[in-house]
C-alpha cells in the first residue's frame, strides 16, 4: 500500500512569490491535513480537508489556502510569499471518520523563501 | 488556543538507558498519541491513548494517558541507536489535532 506521496519535495522562492504543493494520500483515506514544521514553532496545523469540504482550519493568514480534489488529492497554496514561510509543509492522512488523530504523514515539502 | 508544554526539549543518553518524556496542557484532551519524526521524513505514530488511565505499550515504549486527562507520558526502555530521533506528543479535541514542540533523543552508542 503506498504512502503519503508529497510533491515537490524541495523548492526555493523568493519573496513576494506563490507556491503550491501537492500531496497524495493513502488509498482509501479521504481526510488530508496540513501542517507546518518550524524550528521554532513546532508543528503547527494548518487546515484539513475531508470529502472536499475544509473540516477545520488553523490560525494562519489568508495567504495560505487549500483544496481537495474528488479523488482525495489535496494541494496547499500560499501566495505573497515572506521570508517566514519557509518551512517543512508536511501533509497527513486518515481515513477520517471517526476522527482519531491517527495520521500517517508524508516526508514533506522543503520551501525556502529567499 | 490549545498549547502542549512537552519536556524535556531534548535528551542525551548512553545505549540501554531508560527515556521518559513528558506532555501536560491546561486544557482537556480527549485523545493523546505519539509521533516519533527521524530526519528527512515525517513523524510515524508510535502510540495512541483514548480513555484517561490508559497504559499501552508498543514493544519498549509504554504512554499513558493522565488521570486528568491533562497530561501523558512516554517511556523507553532499554534504548537502541535507532530511537534516535524527535518524539512528539499530541491531543486531541474538538477535532483539532494539536502537538507538542517535541523532545530530541540522543543516544552514545
Amino acid at each position: 500500500k503506498a504512502g503519503v506521496t508529497q510533491t515537490p519535495r524541495y523548492l526555493i522562492k523568493t519573496r513576494g512569490q506563490q507556491v503550491t504543493l501537492s500531496c497524495s494520500p493513502i488509498s482509501g483515506h479521504r481526510s488530508v491535513s496540513w501542517y507546518q514544521q518550524t524550528p521554532g514553532q513546532g508543528l503547527q496545523f494548518l487546515f484539513e480537508y475531508f470529502s472536499e469540504t475544509q473540516r477545520n482550519k488553523g490560525n494562519f493568514p489568508g495567504r495560505f489556502s487549500g483544496r481537495q480534489f474528488s479523488n482525495s488529492r489535496s494541494e496547499m497554496n500560499v501566495s505573497t510569499l515572506e521570508l517566514g514561510d519557509s518551512a517543512l509543509y508536511l501533509c497527513a492522512s486518515s481515513l477520517g471518520t471517526p476522527n482519531t488523530g491517527e495520521l500517517f504523514f508524508g516526508e514533506g515539502s522543503r520551501l525556502t523563501v529567499l | 488556543g490549545q498549547q502542549l508544554n512537552q519536556s524535556p526539549q531534548s535528551m542525551f543518553i548512553q545505549e540501554g538507558e531508560d527515556v521518559s518524556m513528558n506532555c501536560t496542557s491546561s486544557s482537556i484532551f480527549n485523545t493523546w498519541l505519539w509521533y516519533k519524526q527521524d530526519p528527512g521524513e515525517g513523524p510515524v505514530l508510535l502510540i495512541a491513548l483514548y480513555k484517561a488511565g490508559e497504559l499501552t505499550s508498543n514493544g519498549r515504549l509504554t504512554a499513558q494517558f493522565g488521570i486528568t486527562r491533562k497530561d501523558s507520558f512516554l517511556n523507553i526502555s532499554a534504548s537502541i541507536p535507532s530511537d534516535v530521533g524527535i518524539y512528539f506528543c499530541a491531543g486531541l479535541l474538538a477535532q483539532k489535532l494539536v502537538f507538542g514542540q517535541g523532545t530530541r533523543l540522543t543516544i552514545n552508542p
